[in-house]
């Protein structure tokens, strides 16, 4: 069965701290993505990598980063959490153009 | 803008099947069609996915008109558990993480 795991299902921050989110995937994909999805405003590509240590913004990078420093982890940090990065995030991954993929998803709660 | 569309919302018995339409007139020769759900607070799963031929799986069946404009999931014998937002998306295999999730169709599976 496919798998793609994220480290936490629910977070709570301070505004101002640095959040990490993981994702590891064990199905040898290339690609790994990282998404929020808000009510009202659908799923958010906000990065996305097709090679270890390879990245590319998606529609909404700012306030975000990214490190793939090996094939199966994604991680997504939030260098200076805000209260406006208050959201569901969604860890996936596919191989070079198949099937996407996602996890169970972390919800982020910024105070 | 989302490039399918789907009924808001369908009510179906346990044990019967669940017929789920889907539009997407707009579609182009290298999309295919993609189903996913998503149970609260989850993320999304994939179900099935075709091109033009009908396609069938553990899961699903889905089929698409020979004209490509329309198509429809279903679910052969639902349970209380497919009780679920199901999402329609069209996609070329080469567009990365760009995915479009539209409102979808709440699915609600009744004893």
């Amino acid at each position: 069965d496919v798998k793609v795991t994220q480290s936490s299902r629910y977070l709570v921050k301070r505004t101002g701290e640095k959040v990490f989110l993981e994702c590891v995937q064990d199905m040898d994909h290339e690609n790994m993505f990282w998404y929020r999805q808000d009510p009202g405003l659908g799923l958010r590509l906000i990065y996305f990598s097709y090679d270890v240590k390879m990245k590319e913004k998606g529609d909404i990078p700012e306030g975000y980063s990214v490190s793939r420093e090996k094939k199966e982890r994604f991680s997504l940090i939030l260098e200076s959490a805000s209260t406006n990065q208050t959201s569901m995030y969604l860890c996936a991954s596919s191989s070079r153009a198949g099937t996407i993929y996602f996890g169970e998803g972390s919800w982020l709660t910024v105070v | 803008d989302a490039k399918t569309t789907q009924p808001p919302s369908m009510d179906c018995a346990e044990g019967r099947a669940a017929n789920l339409p889907c539009n997407h007139s707009t579609i182009s020769g290298n999309e295919y069609v993609y189903w996913y759900r998503q149970i609260h607070s989850q993320g999304p799963q994939y179900i099935i996915h075709g091109l033009k031929n009908n396609e069938t799986n553990e899961m699903a069946s889905l089929i698409i008109t020979e004209d490509r404009k329309s198509s429809t999931l279903i679910l052969p014998h639902a349970t209380l558990r497919d009780t679920a937002v199901y999402y329609c998306i069209v996609r070329a295999r080469d567009s990365w993480g760009k995915l479009q999730f539209g409102a979808g169709t709440q699915v609600v599976v009744t004893p």
